[in-house]
């Protein structure tokens, strides 16, 4: 089975400090991804990386950065954490470049509750 | 860009009675579309997927869903639900065009009556 872990189940940071939320998969996938989940809204890709060292902006990076050193962990970096990142942040994974051709699903991890005070 | 919609924000159901979940997309391509449930405290665990073929599709936990092109529709359906049902649904859709990244939609919790 696939294993997609996250570091921590429930985090919670200050105004400005500078926040890791780290993600590991098990299965050599080359697809990452992070969302964060807010009520209503679903999930909203923030930033996603086919391989190590790639990265590529989803639908709302503002705010944060990521890093992709090894190819089994995808780090999501908000600099300077701000209230409106209060939120559920989820990590998947999804096996190749070509999962599109095949309908591959993506693999999600139990999530981080991140709040920000 | 491709959007999906949910239009039911929360459906409350009784225990062994039938379950609909809608699901609309926008897409001008094929899409493959995904229906996830998260329980409480969980990540998203995939129920089933469209990708081709067969437009009726079945899942795990008793779950089916049907594709219907001409309605832009892969809505999710139960034909007796468990108590153990009582979760959010949300339907997620991908596209060639769109490489890896899927598209979710807002979601919709279930509530289930005893």
């Amino acid at each position: 089975d696939v294993k997609v872990t996250q570091s921590s189940r429930y985090l919670v940071k200050r105004t400005g400090e500078k926040v890791f939320l780290e993600c590991v998969q098990d299965m050599d996938h080359e697809n990452m991804f992070w969302y964060r989940q807010d009520p209503g809204l679903g999930l909203r890709l923030i930033y996603f990386s086919y391989d190590v060292k790639m990265k590529e902006k989803g639908d709302i990076p503002e705010g944060y950065s990521v890093s992709r050193e090894k190819k089994e962990r995808f780090s999501l970096i908000l600099e300077s954490a701000s209230t409106n990142q209060t939120s559920m942040y989820l990590c998947a994974s999804s096996p190749s470049r070509t999962s599109v051709l095949k309908g591959d699903e993506q693999f999600f991890g139990p999530g981080t509750r991140l709040t920000v005070l | 860009a491709q959007s999906v919609t949910q239009p039911d924000i929360h459906i409350t159901v009784s225990e062994g009675a039938s379950l609909e979940l809608r699901c609309n997309y926008s897409y001008g391509a094929t899409p493959y579309l995904f229906w996830y449930v998260q329980s409480p405290g969980q990540g998203l665990q995939l129920l089933l997927k469209y990708f081709s073929g067969d437009t009726l599709v079945q899942g795990i936990k008793g779950f089916e869903a049907e594709f219907k092109r001409s309605q832009s529709s892969f809505n999710l359906r139960k034909p007796s639900v468990h108590w153990s049902d009582a979760a959010e649904y949300f339907c997620a859709v991908g596209a060639r065009a769109a490489g890896n990244k899927l598209t979710f939609g807002g979601g919709t919790r279930v509530l289930v009556k005893p």
